[in-house]
């Protein structure tokens, strides 16, 4: 089966300007994930949908940062504007559906570098 | 809040055995392993469930400690293919489906 697909693999833009990233996830997965990864740490969640719906979105900073699932299936990671801290990897995952014993399935990430 | 793994990075001969620690403050539903290597996606390894037993498959395996908010990952007889970073992901009994990743753990296996 397809893997999670991510787009653009690479990024570079300078402070203030704005940027989007696209996933794409496994076909049928209800769940959505938005996780950033700093270099050398754990991913953080960012945001989590449900279907179209928004689950828990506690960690995005929502003066510079949006995320869309409209119709359920492919997502939108926006970033308006962007800071020199923003610098990182941004990956997106899904599951089956929200359950404990659901494992995610990780796209291969967007590298942004922030100048 | 963000587990805590220990060690924070290990070096290996091919065939020795490591252990990997991942412990919460929260009262714990779920631990989920992943190990991720540089510039790829991290990758599933497995899930520890409350009130579930300690699983394995290969040579990796894991134990949940739920009094003591604690999971363990066991690498034995490690291959250089074991080499990446291993993150815990955590669900608190009140999240609802939310994994917190702790820092993760750099394992380098050498031949």
């Amino acid at each position: 089966e397809a893997g999670v697909a991510q787009s653009p693999r690479y990024k570079i833009i300078e402070k203030r300007q704005s940027v989007a990233f696209w996933c794409n996830p496994i076909s049928g997965h209800a769940t959505l994930y938005w996780y950033q990864q700093i270099l050398g740490q754990g991913p953080k969640l960012l945001i989590q949908f449900q279907n179209n719906g928004v689950v828990d979105d506690s960690q995005l900073p929502k003066d510079r940062f949006s995320a869309e699932r409209l119709k359920g299936v492919d997502s939108t990671l926006k970033i308006q504007p962007a800071k020199l801290e923003d610098s990182a990897v941004y990956l997106c995952a899904s599951s089956p559906d929200a359950w404990s014993d659901e494992k995610l399935f990780f796209g291969s990430g967007t590298q942004l570098s922030v100048l | 809040q963000q587990p805590v793994q220990s060690p924070q990075a290990v070096i290996l001969r091919e065939g020795e055995d490591a252990v990997i620690n991942c412990s919460s403050s929260k009262a714990l539903y779920s631990v989920h392993w992943y190990r991720q290597k540089h510039g790829e996606a991290p990758i599933f390894l497995m899930i520890l469930l409350k009130g579930g037993e300690q699983k394995g498959h290969d040579k990796i395996s894991a134990s949940f400690n739920e009094k003591k908010q604690q999971s363990s990952l066991y690498l034995t007889a490690s291959q250089l293919s074991y080499s990446g970073t291993y993150f815990c992901g955590t669900e608190g009994v009140d999240s609802s489906y939310k994994l917190i990743f702790g820092s993760g753990t750099r394992l380098l296996v050498r031949p």
